[in-house]
C-alpha cells in the first residue's frame, strides 16, 4: 500500500531532551516536506526536500533540523524541544515538487508535547 | 507575507443541504489545492486549480478558481455526515515554488 508513515504517532517529553521523528514513503517521491499544525494558526511549513540532500527552509524552521540521505526518509530533529513546539507534526510527501501542482500525500501525524 | 482567509471558520448544516466554503489570498494565487482532514488525522487531497476559471468536481464537491479576485470556493451539493471534516486550501507562495501556505480550515459539521 502506497503511504507516508510517522513515528512515533505521541510523544511526551520534556524540554531540551533531543528526538527525532521519523518519516518514511514508499513512493519513491522525490518532494518531501514537513508541516505542524497549531489551533488558530493553521498548517505551516517547517522544512522541505526536493531530493536526496536537498532541503530548504519553509515558514517555520527556527529550532527544527533535518536530513535527506535517502529518498525515502526523511526525518525531523529537535535538538532542544521547546514548549512552544508542542504541535501536531505532519510529514508529506509528493512525486515532483510543488511548482507542477503535485499531489501531496500525507502522514498520519505525529502529537508532541513538550513539557 | 501573504496569507490565506478561510470563511466560515466553522459549518453546521443538516444532511441534505449544500454548503460553500471560500480560501480568499491576500495576494496573487499561483494555483490552490484543496484538502480535507478528518479530526486529529493527516490530510487528505482533494483537488487542485492551476488556471484562473478552473472547475473541478469530484463525487459532491467543486471546487473554482477565480484568479481576479484571488479566491477559491469549494462547494458540497447535497451534504452528507461522510462529508464533516476540517476542509484546507493551500497555494504555492509564489509561481514556481516549492514553498505552501495554508488556511487555518473550515470545520464542517453535517447532522442528520
Amino acid at each position: 500500500e502506497a503511504q507516508v508513515t510517522q513515528n512515533p504517532r505521541y510523544l511526551i517529553t520534556v524540554t531540551g531532551k533531543k528526538l527525532t521523528v521519523t518519516c518514511s514513503q514508499n513512493m519513491n517521491h522525490e518532494y518531501m516536506s514537513w508541516y505542524r499544525q497549531d489551533p488558530g494558526l493553521g498548517l505551516r511549513q517547517i522544512y522541505y526536500s526536493m531530493n536526496v540532500e536537498v532541503t530548504d527552509k519553509g515558514d517555520v524552521p527556527e529550532g527544527y533540523k533535518v536530513s535527506r540521505k535517502e529518498k525515502r526518509n526523511f526525518p525531523l530533529i529537535l535538538e532542544s524541544p521547546s514548549p512552544n513546539q508542542t504541535s501536531l507534526y505532519f510529514c508529506a510527501s509528493s512525486f515532483v515538487g510543488l511548482a507542477v501542482y503535485n499531489e501531496q500525500f500525507f502522514g498520519p501525524g505525529t502529537r508532541l508535547t513538550v513539557l | 507575507s501573504q496569507e490565506l482567509e478561510q470563511s466560515p471558520q466553522s459549518l453546521i448544516v443538516q444532511e441534505g443541504k449544500n454548503l460553500t466554503i471560500n480560501c480568499t489570498s491576500s495576494k496573487t494565487l499561483y494555483g490552490l489545492y484543496w484538502y480535507k482532514q478528518k479530526y486529529g488525522e493527516g490530510l487528505i487531497f482533494l483537488m487542485m486549480l492551476q488556471k484562473g476559471g478552473e472547475e473541478k468536481s469530484h463525487e459532491k464537491i467543486t471546487a473554482k478558481l477565480d484568479e481576479k479576485k484571488q479566491q477559491s470556493s469549494l462547494h458540497i451539493t447535497a451534504s452528507q455526515p461522510s462529508h464533516a471534516g476540517i476542509y484546507l486550501c493551500g497555494a504555492p507562495i509564489t509561481r514556481n515554488t516549492d514553498k505552501l501556505i495554508f488556511g487555518t480550515g473550515t470545520r464542517l459539521q453535517v447532522f442528520p
